[in-house]
């Protein structure tokens, strides 16, 4: 079963909007993390932000926040003022405690493309 | 200063081949993984290493044998290379296996069995 949902395979925005990737989950833990990743054309992946599951204030960092809404098991990347240079693959990833380990589990990625 | 390295970025090379991706983190991090990146870009865990011990083997082929001499260094060796272990593989390292610190990517190598 998929864990981490990314409806959107592809989204455009126009520069200097805002911009939602969505991002749903699913876990019968407490404790859990998530994170999102960038992965520019170059192909490296950046790590941008981060939430805990018991943090009750939504990440931000610079341009980035992380709608969090828990009941809904929803972390939604919330980007804005768009810039051409965030064109790139953005992934959703959940922190998953399985067999006594934990291990970053990554969704299928949503393509972002800034127009100007 | 890189904080994870990889080495080589590309490898391209025959099937039937064996073949090797040397990983290295500066961040004095515990915990190292390998992860796949297929044509989909879908990202899937391989190997999760903890201070040089192996804590997570997901359902990889036992052609895969990850080696790590030292918590700062994971390497990936590949035996008898098929069309399907195409990918890019990616090196990531972490402060812990568990709490919630974010893990750090190497740049990736892209190989391509032909």
């Amino acid at each position: 079963a998929q864990k981490i949902t990314q409806t959107q395979p592809g989204m455009f925005v126009q520069e200097k909007e805002a911009v939602t990737l969505d991002c749903t989950y699913d876990t019968s833990d407490q404790s859990y993390g998530l994170f999102w990743y960038k992965q520019p054309s170059s192909g490296e992946m950046i790590f941008l932000i981060y939430q805990g599951s018991y943090d009750e204030q939504n990440a931000t960092e610079g341009r980035y926040s992380l709608n969090f809404q828990k009941a809904r098991k929803s972390a939604n990347l919330v980007i804005s003022a768009s810039q051409l240079g965030d064109s790139a693959m953005y992934f959703c990833a959940m922190r998953e405690f399985s067999g006594g380990y934990n291990k970053l589990i990554f969704g299928a990625g949503t393509r972002l493309a800034v127009h100007p | 200063d890189t904080a994870v390295s990889q080495t080589p970025k590309y490898l391209v090379t025959q099937m039937g081949n064996d073949k090797s991706i040397k990983c290295e983190q500066n961040l004095g991090h515990d915990t190292m993984y390998w992860y796949k990146q297929d044509s989909k870009k879908f990202l899937k865990i391989m190997f999760s290493y903890n201070n040089k011990e192996l804590i997570i083997n997901e359902t990889v082929p036992n052609r895969f044998s990850p080696k790590s001499p030292d918590k700062a260094h994971l390497n990936l060796h590949i035996n008898s290379l098929e069309l399907g272990d195409s990918a890019v593989y990616f090196c990531a390292s972490s402060q812990d296996y568990l709490g919630g610190s974010e893990a750090f990517f190497g740049q990736g190598t892209r190989l391509t069995v032909v």
